[in-house]
């Protein structure tokens, strides 16, 4: 079974573009969650979507929005890139949402904003 | 903060030595999950702990799990080079966020 697929893997942006991000989670995993990884700030839950609809939000402005297709596909966009975007973000996916369930991480996407 | 705290933030130990990290919190959570992290790369699932279990194994790792002292433990017997990366505890909280520590940074010596 593939695992969690994130594309694309590297990319460079200039500040005040935006960017989308997309995540493939594992066959039959429902539940798509993503995360952004600082060196400051360490591993910060974005948001966490369920049968296409958002389940839960972290602390993020609006500049950073997502949303679930019908297949389970995700993507998370990212509007007037700032320096500080610079990342690594995490893609997970779960068979369902809840407590219980095993999350399971794709490679990221490394995003260098200049 | 959110975050849990990790400590210690780093560890060196000889390869074959045992390594404990630690994570405490500060909420009611639903589970704990400990994951691994190569430099660079995403996080691989070590093992998942509900609240209502204490302790769990899987193959050379063992997870505790004290709800009274908010606390887990991760412990790897018998390390190996291949054991070198940062560790991370996870937890899912009532609300169901899930909230990340900051992560243990171990570096197995050959």
């Amino acid at each position: 079974k593939a695992g969690v697929t994130q594309t694309p893997r590297y990319l460079i942006k200039t500040r005040g573009q935006q960017v989308t991000l997309s995540c493939s989670p594992i066959s039959g995993h429902r539940s798509v969650s993503w995360y952004q990884q600082t060196p400051g700030q360490g591993l910060q839950f974005l948001f966490e979507y369920f049968s296409e609809t958002q389940r839960n939000k972290g602390n993020f402005p609006g500049r950073f929005s997502g949303r679930q297709f019908s297949n389970s596909r995700s993507e998370m966009n990212v509007s007037t890139l700032e320096l500080g975007d610079s990342a690594l973000y995490l893609c997970a996916s779960s068979t369902t949402q809840g407590a219980g369930n095993t999350i399971y991480f794709g490679e990221g996407s490394w995003l260098t904003v200049v | 903060s959110q975050q849990g705290e990790e400590d210690p933030q780093a560890l060196s130990i000889q390869e074959g030595e045992n390594a404990t990290m630690n994570c405490s919190y500060k909420t009611s959570i639903n589970n704990l999950q400990w994951y691994r992290q190569n430099s660079g790369r995403g996080l691989v699932h070590l093992i998942l702990i509900r609240s209502n279990e204490r302790e769990k194994h899987s193959g050379r790792l063992r997870v505790t799990l004290d709800t009274s002292k908010k606390s887990s433990s991760l412990l790897i017997t018998a390390s190996r080079a291949a054991d070198t990366a940062s560790y991370f505890c996870a937890r899912r909280e009532r609300d169901d966020k899930i909230i990340f520590g900051k992560g243990t940074r171990l570096h197995i010596l050959p």
